[in-house]
């Protein structure tokens, strides 16, 4: 198995543009986590999705960012307008949820710098 | 909601030494507990998890022990090697995982 597919693996923009990350879960997981990673927060859950629909979406900084997941294989989490505060690195995960299996499988980030 | 405490943020070891990295957890409804590893430049990996209705659990060199009464969770790992050296997280499950800071484990040759 591939794992977690995420691209890019690196995205630099300016403040305001818009950005789209993808991703690619493992295929036959039927949930989809998007996390942020920052040296201040740590690793934060901004969204996650089960059989394709939003559970959670709390995590969700304002309403810049938005998140979707069009079919079992593939999500995008944008952000527009991006700001320099948004400067992070964003994990996608899956995982198979069922009669109490919880493991969840990271893909490789993608680092994200708005300048 | 669920608050996860990692302790210590650092730890450096001799190699061949033991390294022991504690959480605590808040929410008594948390029922699995995984330990994340993560290598510069990589995403977590998951190296070892425990559910709420098992105290111990090893495989290899790591183990892990959860005490429900108390609301903590400990990784074990014995006999470390320099490749131990990365980043480890734990994290306690309500619904959604809840990440604690992290250990930066550090392992001299």
């Amino acid at each position: 198995d591939a794992g977690v597919i995420q691209s890019p693996r690196h995205e630099v923009t300016e403040m305001g543009q818009e950005v789209t990350l993808r991703c690619k879960p493992i295929s036959g997981h039927n949930s989809l986590f998007w996390y942020r990673q920052t040296m201040m927060r740590g690793l934060e859950l901004l969204i996650y999705f089960n059989n394709n629909v939003p559970i959670d979406d709390s995590g969700m900084p304002e309403d810049r960012f938005s998140a979707k997941m069009p079919n079992a294989s593939f999500s995008t989490l944008k952000i527009q307008p991006s700001e320099p505060r948004d400067s992070a690195v964003y994990f996608c995960a899956s995982s198979f949820l069922a009669g109490g299996t919880y493991e969840q499988y990271f893909g490789p980030g993608t680092r994200l710098t708005v300048t | 909601g669920e608050n996860v405490e990692q302790h210590p943020s650092t730890l450096s070891v001799q190699e061949g030494d033991s390294a022991v990295i504690k959480c605590t957890y808040s929410d008594s409804a948390s029922n699995y507990f995984p330990w994340y590893k993560q290598e510069l430049g990589k995403g977590p990996q998951l190296i070892i998890d425990i559910r709420s209705n098992v105290g111990e659990k090893k495989d290899q060199r790591i183990a892990v022990t959860l005490n429900k009464t108390a609301k903590h969770f400990s990784l074990h790992i014995t006999e470390t090697q320099p490749e131990d050296s990365a980043v480890y997280f734990c994290a306690a499950n309500t619904g959604k995982l809840i990440f604690g800071q992290g250990t930066t484990l550090q392992v001299k040759p």
